[in-house]
């Protein structure tokens, strides 16, 4: 499988700023998804990263709060605007290999506390 | 009513133990079924993955799937210290990308 690396692998950050949190995987692969995890809670997907498009954005999340990019077909940016302590979360960057597989593969995450 | 029931626990086991995780489901369309294992401070790593329904079995994992009871299990015999996590079961529908996921159990065993 994928080896998938995501910076930073935690941080802590004041109310208002803005986090980009990266994610580079070993081989192309077809798609990119980003989720969040919220203490004790299960995994929510924000969106679908899109190569050379704009990210699908699943209800409740939208582009202004979380930005997406991805560039190219081995990496992608999420970014958490104008945080809140209520971002305080894991996120999560997944990808799937081939376009018709739907197993998906995970990074470990980014730890993140907003004071 | 989410439209897939993982009971979160958590479920304390001795060593050696045979381990029973479930998942309820609501949507019937639902094909494809995964077990992912969590360790703490980790990402979600691919345990178990089957289509449809059926039994199938890895080591001392085996997953099973009763379509007609919209019901999933994951086994682990002989479970060992090692298995301590939290286990979460994921579905998806035929032809569409997005998983969907449980609550995720945490599972300690104790030696």
């Amino acid at each position: 499988s994928a080896v998938i690396s995501q910076k930073p692998s935690r941080d802590i950050c004041q109310r208002g700023t803005s986090l980009t949190i990266q994610c580079q995987v070993d081989s192309q692969v077809t798609m990119m998804f980003w989720y969040r995890q919220q203490p004790g809670q299960s995994l929510t997907l924000i969106a679908t990263a899109n190569q050379g498009s704009e990210a699908t954005y699943e209800s409740g999340f939208v582009i202004d709060k979380f930005p997406i990019s991805r560039p190219n077909l081995t990496f992608s940016t999420l970014t958490v605007s104008n945080m809140s302590p209520e971002d305080s979360s894991i996120y999560l960057c997944s990808v799937t290999q081939r376009e018709w597989e739907n197993i998906q593969y995970f990074g470990a995450g980014t730890r993140l506390s907003v004071l | 009513q989410k439209e897939v029931e993982q009971d979160p626990g958590p479920l304390s086991v001795p060593e050696g133990a045979i381990v029973s995780l479930n998942c309820t489901y609501s949507n019937s369309a639902f094909q494809y079924f995964m077990w992912y294992r969590q360790y703490s401070r980790k990402g979600p790593e691919l345990l178990m993955y089957t289509y449809s329904s059926g039994n199938k079995e890895d080591g001392r994992f085996t997953a099973q799937v009763d379509k007609s009871s919209k019901y999933i299990s994951l086994f682990i015999r002989d479970s060992q210290p090692s298995d301590s996590a939290t286990y979460l079961c994921a579905m998806v529908i035929q032809g569409a990308q997005k998983l969907v996921f449980g609550q995720g159990t945490r599972l300690t065993i104790n030696p």
